[in-house]
């Protein structure tokens, strides 16, 4: 079944202790990109990637490191975790004029 | 930046009735897109646009697209309850370099279908 799977569902961490989200799609999608919904703001891309070893940020890349070292796989590394990078996140792949697959979110809580 | 701007916020229809939401955006695109969320789920893609492309069909969706206005609508016809969920739509950049294919996503219309 073609699809984006990301891990874990839910994460509860405590300010500062290092953390990694991971992201794989099996659909061989050059695009790959990560988001974060929080309620009124919608969702904002934080960074995102054309293919392997090309990333660029997003418009909240601040406090994310993201790499691409495998075509399938992109993780989100939350170096230094602060409480208001508790979100709803989302990882999520496309192909060339075709739209996203979206995985079905990590809510990650940061105290 | 939040480039989709859907309106209406909110919208509440009985079953059966045409749902029309409209997106407006600020930048070139090559494409639009048109997303649903249920609640707290990931999004589903439900249809793309292209720049040169005017109206777009897929089942019970129509989505038209005026790149002059800089705006486009997701019509539902005969809605259902199951229609119930959130739609976002998307504009991908038509930037050159690493921008391209950058997706922005609006804040979405929240869409309540009553039985």
């Amino acid at each position: 079944e073609a699809q984006v799977t990301q891990n874990p569902r839910y994460l509860i961490t405590v300010t500062g202790k290092k953390l990694t989200v991971t992201c794989s799609q099996n659909m061989n999608h050059e695009y790959m990109s990560w988001y974060r919904q929080d309620p009124g703001l919608g969702l904002r891309q934080i960074y995102y990637s054309m293919n392997v070893e090309v990333t660029d940020k997003g418009d909240v890349p601040e406090g994310y490191k993201v790499s691409r070292k495998e075509k399938r796989n992109f993780p989100l590394i939350l170096e230094s975790p602060s409480p208001n990078q508790t979100s709803l996140y989302f990882c999520a792949s496309r192909t060339m004029n075709y739209g996203y697959t979206f995985g079905s979110g990590t809510r990650l809580t940061v105290v | 930046s939040q480039q989709g701007e859907e309106d209406p916020q909110a919208l509440s229809i009985q079953e059966g009735e045409n749902a029309t939401m409209n997106c407006s955006y600020k930048t070139s695109i090559n494409n639009l897109q048109w997303y649903r969320q249920n609640s707290g789920r990931g999004l589903v893609h439900l249809i793309l646009i292209r720049s040169n492309e005017r109206e777009k069909h897929s089942g019970r969706l129509r989505v038209t697209l005026d790149t002059s206005k800089k705006s486009s609508s997701l019509l539902i016809t005969a809605s259902r309850a199951a229609d119930t969920a959130s739609y976002f739509c998307a504009t991908a950049s038509n930037a050159g370099g690493t921008s391209y294919g950058k997706l922005t996503f609006g804040q979405g219309t929240i869409l309540t279908v009553h039985p």
